[in-house]
């Protein structure tokens, strides 16, 4: 079992609800990501938080904001939602070593279904 | 700007015969490098990281990559597959537009292991 966990595993949502994804790691990192993994596409970098900095990717929409209240929980909040943004929504953290040589570890993912 | 290509979507072999999946990148500078492992409904799990030390890189599992900075490749091998080897990999390249700790990810190869 990984030290990042994520929840819930399985969320189906219609698009007008408003409902949030967790993760918490478990690792003592200090930067933190969410990734999309849709089918047949690469995994794309949505968000990163570090040294409670975020940068994220521009080509993400407004209706995904995220949180990071401390090193240890990242939050991804979700309201009206398309049938596109059906996907893998995974966690990840990483400990910062000044370089670009980290290695991320990865939770197991929230499988979002939007009807 | 960073990329990975991974050149085979699916990869079929016997078990006891050995694996070789492939992975080509480009970088503007000197690259982390790595494997991922996805086994159904999972997250991802490093398989192994090249960071400018050694060439060959040994994992876990028994998997190892070399790293070949004049053909621009970083293959992934095993010698003898096992069955709970059936998984999709993921070739990944550190760094890209969203920040040089962000990762870029192949499209990914789905290993069958056949008995």
């Amino acid at each position: 079992e990984t030290g990042v966990t994520q929840t819930p595993r399985h969320l189906v949502m219609g698009m007008t609800n408003k409902k949030s994804l967790k993760c918490e790691q478990h690792l003592g990192h200090n930067a933190m990501y969410w990734y999309k993994q849709s089918a047949k596409k690469p995994l794309e970098l949505m968000f990163v938080y570090s040294l409670e900095e975020r940068v994220e990717n521009n080509s993400v929409p407004s209706r995904f904001s995220p949180e990071c209240p401390n090193s240890s929980h990242l939050f991804l909040h979700l309201h009206t939602l398309q049938p596109e943004d059906s996907a893998l929504y995974l966690c990840a953290s990483s400990q910062l070593s000044g370089g670009a040589r980290e290695t991320q570890y990865f939770g197991p993912g929230t499988r979002l279904l939007v009807l | 700007a960073q990329s990975v290509t991974q050149l085979d979507s699916h990869v079929s072999v016997s078990e006891g015969t050995p694996v070789l999946l492939r992975c080509n990148y480009s970088s503007s500078y000197s690259p982390s490098l790595f494997w991922y492992v996805q086994h159904p409904n999972k997250g991802l799990q490093l398989l192994l990281k090249y960071t400018s030390a050694a060439t060959l890189v040994k994992g876990i599992n028994g998997f190892e990559a070399e790293f070949k900075k004049s053909e621009t490749s970083f293959h992934l091998t095993k010698p003898s597959a096992h069955m709970s080897d059936a998984a999709e990999y993921f070739c990944v390249v550190s760094g890209g537009d969203t920040g040089r700790r962000a990762l870029t990810f192949g499209s990914g190869t789905r290993l069958q292991v056949q008995p």
